[in-house]
Parts: C-alpha cells; structure tokens; sequence
C-alpha cells in the first residue's frame, strides 16, 4: 500500500503560466517533507522541503503548501519554464535528517510546453 | 569529487552472475545510501552507512545483496545470483552530516542501471 502517493502520473503546463503538483500521505506520523526533481539519466535533485510545525516554504518559484488535516501537500512553481519539465518526487520522513525512513511517491513528470 | 559518481551507468548481467557497482561519495561526506529504483517506481532505501561503518542495512531484499565501504569513502554494492527482479537502476546518495537529526540533505548520483537477462 503507498504511503505517499502522486496521483497524476504525468502533468502539461504552458510556459509562464502554474504548476501545481499534488501528495498526499496516509502515515500520519510523518513530520517533512520533502520535493526532488529528477531529470531523464540524472539522479533526483533536492529542491524543497517543509517540517509539519509550517504550512508553507517558499523558494523563489517554488512554494511548498502543507495541510496537515487533510495529510496532503502541494509544490507550486511560478512562473513555469521549460526547463522545469522533469519527474518530481514527493517524500516523507518521520523527522528531518532521517533519509534511511524516506518514503518516495512514484513521481509526475512535468511537461513545460514553450 | 564535484558531485557522487556512479559506474557502471549500464550493467547488462545474465541471471545466476555476480554484480558489483560502485559509488564514489562527495568528499568529506559523513553518510552514504545505497537506493533502488524498480521501472515506474519511487526510490527505496536499501542501505546506510556513516563513514566505514554499515548502521542500517534493514532494506537489502535478501543474503545475495552486500554492500561495503571499508575506508569510509568509496562505497560497492554487490549483487550475487542475480535474478530478473534485480533489474532496477541502482541510486547511490552521500550527504554531509550523520543521518540522526536535522536537515540532511541528499546529493544523489547518476545510477547505475542493471539488467537481468
């Protein structure tokens, strides 16, 4: 059974305009969060994490919501450019700095249409 | 190094061979995680070490699964009797601080993707 699970599998933006990629998480004994970007023949990269005492971080174009209530999160990236298209992971931990608990998502890959 | 290095990017084992892949941490990193990646799927923890030694290897699916990292720096995975579910691109992370508490963030390499015939 998932713990983490990314609904859509696949996700088309035009440039400039939102994304919004959705998580949500069924173990309510995980505390971060945390988004990887991972482009075709590289590793995942960090991008953003949250700790569950926020609802929200931001990053420039990224913002990370949480809503703990509802055990769902969301990465907003404003404006979109097509260099953002890539697979995003969204991950849980039961606490910062415990990536042996990491718990990964299956991923949706972004397309960022010019 | 600049980042981790990974090789063989691509590893073509027919099934009942012996595999090694190797991972090359950034330098001066304390953690080390091995991670697999089935097609489709998100990563799963496999194995931890800080420095030399071997702290968590709870996600190792069975006994032909061994990994080291004798000097605390360069870190193999071996893979023996390999088997069809093998097959899975293998993602070696280092990171700078033990992974107890705090944020910790993971620099993961290329992988190594194998194939089992």
């Amino acid at each position: 059974d998932q713990q983490v699970k990314q609904n859509s599998p696949s996700l088309s933006v035009q440039e400039g305009r939102i994304s919004i990629l959705n998580c949500d998480y069924t173990n309510s004994m995980f505390d971060y969060f945390l988004w990887y970007k991972k482009y075709p023949a590289e590793g995942p990269t960090f991008l953003i994490s949250i700790s569950s005492i926020k609802d929200k971080n931001e990053d420039g174009r990224f913002t990370v919501f949480l809503n703990k209530s509802a055990k769902h999160l969301s990465l907003h990236i404003v404006p979109s450019q097509p260099g953002d298209s890539a697979v995003y992971f969204c991950a849980a931990s039961p606490n910062a700095g415990n990536n042996r608990k990491l718990i990964w998502g299956l991923g949706t890959s972004l397309a960022v249409n010019p | 190094g600049a980042g981790v290095s990974q090789s063989p990017r691509y590893k073509v084992a027919k099934r009942g061979q012996d595999v090694a892949l190797r991972c090359d941490p950034i330098s001066g990193h304390v953690s080390l995680f091995w991670y697999q990646q089935a097609l489709g799927q998100g990563p799963e923890f496999l194995t931890y070490f800080q420095n030399e030694a071997q702290l968590d290897k709870s996600g190792l699916p069975s006994d032909r699964f061994f990994a080291e990292r004798p000097e605390g720096s360069v870190s193999t995975l071996k893979i023996q009797r390999t088997q069809q579910e093998d097959s899975a691109v293998y993602l070696c992370a280092s990171s700078l601080r033990p992974d107890v508490s705090g944020a910790n963030v993971l620099t993961f390499g290329a992988g190594s993707r194998l194939t089992v015939l």
